[in-house]
């Protein structure tokens, strides 16, 4: 089953706007980690924030975590083409080697 | 630095014949190794993990299997293909479970006709 759930499922901005993903999910978490996909390609990491953090900053990302609202956001600053992608949160819930569990992710289009 | 392969990048399959889908790791050793499919408009599940050479966890009961040959290698097989089983399989690996980030490779786009 699906644990987090990214909204919207997608977006269509200007460039040099900013960019807001939102994930939601539903039992504890140890982390919480944010990827992108561009088209045809594998996730690549952006940012990991453990259950204790509440904000993580990475260049033009922020990251936000309200474990109490089971809720986490991504923005992404003065966007680019290049951030053209699909974004999907991922949450470990911990206790092993097992995986994470993803939700279907956000179109993201930024236009030029 | 360490890299992830997988190969073949595409790949299509008639409704019951078998497969085998194969990933090596670079420049790590005894990597936590997973598999994922991506069905087209779903996120990611994931299918196997392993934590170990022969040793494989699944998390989802299905026809597929996986299998750890070599410390870097992980294979994922089936003996009859299923339309189901299309989709982008996805292999990663980390250093130690979900506590650390994981690393995908390119993944391999089947589809069974």
């Amino acid at each position: 089953s699906q644990q987090g759930e990214e909204d919207p499922q997608a977006l269509s901005i200007q460039e040099g706007e900013n960019a807001t993903m939102n994930c939601s999910y539903k039992t504890s978490i140890n982390n919480l980690q944010w990827y992108r996909q561009n088209s045809g390609r594998g996730l690549v990491h952006l940012i990991l924030i453990r259950s204790n953090e509440r904000e993580k900053h990475s260049g033009r990302l922020r990251v936000t975590l309200d474990t109490s609202k089971k809720s986490s956001s991504l923005l992404i600053t003065a966007s680019r083409a290049a951030d053209t992608a699909s974004y999907f949160c991922g949450t470990y819930s911990g206790g092993g080697a097992d995986g994470l569990t993803f939700g279907k992710g956000t179109h993201l289009i930024i236009q030029p | 630095s360490q890299t992830i392969h997988q190969w073949p990048a595409t790949l299509v399959q008639p409704v019951g014949s078998p497969l085998s889908l194969e990933c090596t790791v670079e420049g790590t050793s005894n990597p936590n190794l997973y598999w994922y499919r991506q069905a087209a408009g779903r996120g990611l599940q994931l299918l196997f993990y392993s934590v170990g050479i022969g040793q494989i966890s699944s998390e989802v009961p299905q026809n597929l299997s996986a299998s750890r040959p070599q410390d870097r290698q992980f294979i994922l097989s089936s003996k009859k293909l299923l339309l189901s089983d299309s989709g982008f399989y996805l292999c990663a690996w980390s250093v130690s479970g979900g506590v650390q980030p994981q690393h995908f490779g390119d993944g391999t786009r089947l589809s069974i006709l």
